[in-house]
């Protein structure tokens, strides 16, 4: 089975805090994404990559910065924290190949204060 | 602007009758779509796909309908079991296979 782990289930951050948010997975795929889920707005993605130190921005970049220095580790990073990057992160990682499904990890709920 | 949407926040069934999650999406360059499910604290797990090739996949209680021409897509659950209470997330997927967008959820309620 595919493992998705990520560092922190909850985090509780100060305003202009520099957070990160690490991913690791096990199943040697070449790909891996950050997104954040909100009430009402679904799954957004914020960055993806798809090989070690390649990224990609996604829908909303702004405000995050990533970082794969090794294929198993993706790892999200917000600069200067802000209240309103209070949210869920999910990664997610996927085989390459074309359309196929993603694997998620259970999400860190970030709280910004 | 939303590209994958779910109309119906939340959705309510009495156990052993059908659920019918709906989603609807606006770019015709999508070809391949997924659906989630979505326990409270836990991520996202797979469900069923679709490719445009196909109108229907089956797989158990569990079936997704493709309409291309209506670009909309539907996830039927029959029977409906109370463990199929979750958020159902749809996704799509285009040329580059690599970015999926996703809906705003479905929230499943199945009342035993």
């Amino acid at each position: 089975d595919v493992k998705v782990t990520q560092s922190s289930r909850y985090l509780v951050k100060r305003t202009g805090e520099k957070v990160f948010l690490e991913c690791v997975q096990d199943m040697d795929h070449e790909n891996m994404f950050w997104y954040r889920q909100d009430p009402g707005l679904g799954l957004r993605l914020i960055y993806f990559s798809y090989d070690v130190k390649m990224k990609e921005k996604g829908d909303i970049p702004e405000g995050y910065s990533v970082s794969r220095e090794k294929k198993e580790r993706f790892s999200l990073i917000l600069e200067s924290a802000s209240t309103n990057q209070t949210s869920m992160y999910l990664c997610a990682s996927s085989d390459t190949g074309g359309p196929i499904e993603q694997y998620f990890g259970p999400g860190t709920r970030l709280t910004v204060t | 602007d939303q590209q994958v949407k779910q109309n119906s926040p939340s959705l309510s069934v009495q156990e052993g009758r059908i659920s019918i999650l709906n989603c609807d999406y606006t770019n015709s360059m999508f070809d391949y779509f997924l659906w989630y499910k979505k326990y409270p604290a836990e991520g996202p797990t797979f469900l069923i796909s679709i490719s445009s090739i196909k109108d229907k996949n089956e797989d158990g209680r569990f079936t997704v309908f493709l309409n291309k021409s209506a670009k909309h897509l539907s996830l039927h659950i029959v029977p409906s079991q109370p463990g199929d209470s979750a958020v159902y997330f749809c996704a799509a997927s285009g040329d580059t296979g690599n970015q999926f967008y996703f809906g705003t959820g479905t929230s499943l309620t199945v009342i035993p």
